[in-house]
């Protein structure tokens, strides 16, 4: 089946510090992937939606020069946390869509990274 | 305005009987996608189940249906002989205008569900 991989699982950093997630499918190409975030007990959040090769698309309210999103391939994209402060330590979860099986929800999500900024 | 509802935050249930968590919806738009997602305390969100705007059938996945009624706008999770590893955060989802290529996905704000022993 469809496995996509989000390292890190888990990341403390310092405040003021850069944060890298990655998201990669590994078994199928992703021209789409998401990132959401997710607070204590609460929802998922979308946060973006990354596009192989072009800019990503941002929801309202979320800081697009904070959260930088690449999606330079079509097996990769990454979410950077650029000076981290610690109302940014949130779990982060990508999914991508399978867009080779032609399946309505054809999408798998990642692990999750848990990123606590101290 | 909330798109998807989730009433329940907390639900408790005993091992080997049935549950429903429910979950309404908002759109106007004709063409849409219904998800239910679990959540166990890993973090990991595994899908569950699918259910089209324009399926005629209710969705069945193993012990987990979906229980569409299209005019209410609610997609209920019926999980039937509940077991002690359904303990988890169940997410109801929702993908809009899928007729014009839409794949964004919004999330309800979920229901704990506790299986008792």
């Amino acid at each position: 089946g469809a496995v996509v991989s989000q390292h890190p699982s888990r990341v403390i950093c310092k405040s003021g510090t850069s944060v890298k997630i990655e998201c990669r499918s590994l078994d199928f190409q992703a021209t789409t992937m998401f990132w959401y975030r997710q607070f204590p007990k609460q929802s998922l959040m979308l946060m973006a939606t990354s596009n192989e090769g072009s800019k990503a698309t941002y929801e309202q309210g979320v800081e697009k020069d904070k959260f930088l999103i690449n999606h330079a391939s079509l097996t990769l994209s990454t979410l950077t946390v650029t000076s981290a402060h610690p109302e940014d330590s949130s779990f982060y979860i990508c999914s991508a869509r399978n867009s080779g099986t032609g399946h309505l929800y054809g999408y798998t999500f990642g692990s999750g990274t848990r990123l606590t900024v101290v | 305005a909330q798109k998807i509802t989730q009433t329940q935050p907390g639900m408790f249930v005993q091992e080997k009987e049935a549950v429903t968590l429910d979950c309404t919806y908002d759109t106007s738009d004709p063409s849409y996608g219904l998800f239910w997602y679990k959540q166990p305390s890993s973090g990991e969100m595994i899908f569950l189940i699918y259910q089209g705007s324009y399926d005629q059938q209710n969705a069945t996945e193993g012990r987990y249906s979906l229980n569409f009624q299209k005019a209410r706008k609610s997609a209920n999770l019926v999980i039937s002989a509940s077991q002690l590893g359904d303990s988890a955060m169940y997410f109801c989802a929702m993908r809009e205008g899928l007729n014009t290529g839409g794949f964004k996905t919004i999330f309800g704000a979920g229901t704990r569900l506790f299986v008792k022993a």
